[in-house]
């Protein structure tokens, strides 16, 4: 089976600008979840999106949207770049409103963010 | 409040040794689930082992078990018969509520397994 992947791996903004990464789900799952993990931190919960809308989101400002697609793919929008959002985003599927039998979900790699 | 403390950023085990790397947690809801992945340097989370609230037996997965104490809101990674390939972060993480989404990660420990 397909695994999670995410694009770009890495890349460099600079401040005020605007992001977009994506990210294409394990072949069979219809839920889609971001984080953030800044360094040296665990991950936080961005939101989740299942059947193309939003189900829950965390603590980050509305700069940050994201898409689902009828492919479950993903894409992560961030507007108005700034330094704190240096980070690596992970993106996570797993099958059905987020939960198979134990609930684990299934990461990429990540993307590298870095904002200058 | 931080939901999910680890207290060891960093720990050393050698080749072939029981490692047991720390989590407690703290919830008010009775349902729940508790996770830990590895992170090696590729960045990829990797679940390695799970645990539901309600689970009357530690949870095992191979050379992997978690250390369950509900009262004590502990859960405890035990990795048996360390290899070089466990090097990486661990991270603890709880998922509240039967209908909950987001994982709660902690900051993680580093294991450095040494020849």
């Amino acid at each position: 089976e397909t695994g999670v992947t995410q694009s770009p791996t890495h890349l460099i903004k600079t401040r005020g600008q605007q992001v977009t990464l994506r990210c294409s789900s394990q072949s069979g799952h219809n839920t889609v979840s971001w984080y953030q993990q800044a360094l040296g931190q665990g991950p936080q919960f961005i939101f989740q999106y299942y059947r193309e809308e939003e189900n829950g989101r965390g603590n980050f400002p509305p700069r940050f949207s994201g898409l689902q697609f009828p492919n479950y793919s993903s894409e992560l929008n961030v507007n108005a770049l700034e330094l704190d959002d240096s980070a690596l985003y992970l993106c996570a599927s797993s099958l059905a409103g987020g939960h198979s039998n134990t609930g684990e979900l299934f990461f990429g790699e990540g993307s590298r963010l870095t904002v200058l | 409040a931080q939901k999910i403390t680890q207290t060891q950023p960093g720990m050393f085990v050698q080749e072939k040794e029981a490692v047991t790397l720390d989590c407690t947690y703290d919830t008010s809801d009775p349902s729940y689930g508790l996770f830990w992945y590895k992170q090696p340097s590729s960045g990829e989370m990797i679940f390695l082992i799970y645990q539901g609230s309600y689970d009357q037996q530690n949870a095992t997965e191979g050379r992997y078990s978690l250390n369950f104490q509900k009262a004590r809101k502990s859960a405890n990674l035990v990795i048996s018969a360390s290899q070089l390939g466990d090097s990486a972060m661990y991270f603890c993480a709880m998922r509240e509520g039967p209908a909950g989404y987001a994982l709660n990660f902690g900051k993680g420990t580093s294991l450095l397994v040494t020849p």
